[in-house]
């Protein structure tokens, strides 16, 4: 099976600016989530989704940080505007369900740095 | 609300020998953990998880990690390291019972660097 995807790779842009990021799960999958992870720390999780509704989105810095998950597949990311600190690599991960036997998928992620 | 420590933010070892990744987590609930390798620029492979019974925890590529309840700790082990288990290290909980056992609390990561 095809795995999470993610895009882009990586994104350069100035502070203040706005930039977006996309993820699409894998098929099948009705849990979507979010992570953060800054260089030298572990990922922290943003938000996460069952089909196209928010379940936990207690993390998200919500005055510049939004997400969306149009019909419950894709997901878009949002920062506006970006701040130097939220320079990390943000991880998009899905899972099948929410039981245990539901392993979580990641993808390989998008490297933002702000300068 | 939980959180998880990695002891050791570098290990450096050589090849064949062997290896252990500290793990210390704080919870006031029950908890499944989890140990996740990332290798550069990938996303994080799970590697093992506890969940209940035995435990002593089998996962891939030769790795095993034992749950001390009485400790709260979760190290990773293996008998002997390859050049290709250069990566780093995660540790993670999620809690039981939770929304969402894919809601991990993940620790800072372990960087294991293995010499030839």
């Amino acid at each position: 099976e095809a795995g999470v995807a993610q895009s882009p790779r990586y994104k350069i842009i100035e502070k203040r600016q706005s930039v977006a990021f996309w993820c699409n799960p894998i098929s099948g999958h009705a849990t979507l989530y979010w992570y953060q992870q800054i260089l030298g720390q572990g990922p922290k999780l943003l938000i996460q989704f069952q089909n196209n509704g928010v379940v936990d989105d207690s993390q998200l810095p919500k005055d510049r940080f939004s997400a969306e998950r149009l019909k419950g597949v894709d997901s878009t990311l949002k920062i506006q505007p970006a701040k130097l600190e939220d320079s990390a690599v943000y991880l998009c991960a899905s899972t099948l369900g929410q039981g245990l036997n539901s392993p979580l998928h990641f993808g390989n992620g998008t490297r933002l740095t702000v300068t | 609300a939980q959180s998880v420590t990695q002891l050791d933010s570098q290990v450096p070892v050589f090849e064949e020998a062997p290896v252990e990744l500290r793990c210390n987590y704080s919870s006031s609930v029950s908890v499944y953990l989890f140990w996740y390798v990332q290798y550069p620029n990938q996303g994080l492979q799970l590697l093992l998880k506890y969940l209940s019974g035995s435990t002593l925890v089998k996962g891939i590529n030769g790795f095993e990690a034992e749950f001390n309840k009485s400790q709260t700790s979760f190290h990773l082990r293996k008998p002997s390291v390859h050049i290709s288990d250069t990566a780093e290290y995660f540790c993670a909980v999620s809690e039981v019972g939770g929304t969402s056992y894919g809601k991990l609390t993940f620790g800072q990561g372990t960087i294991l660097t293995v010499h030839p």
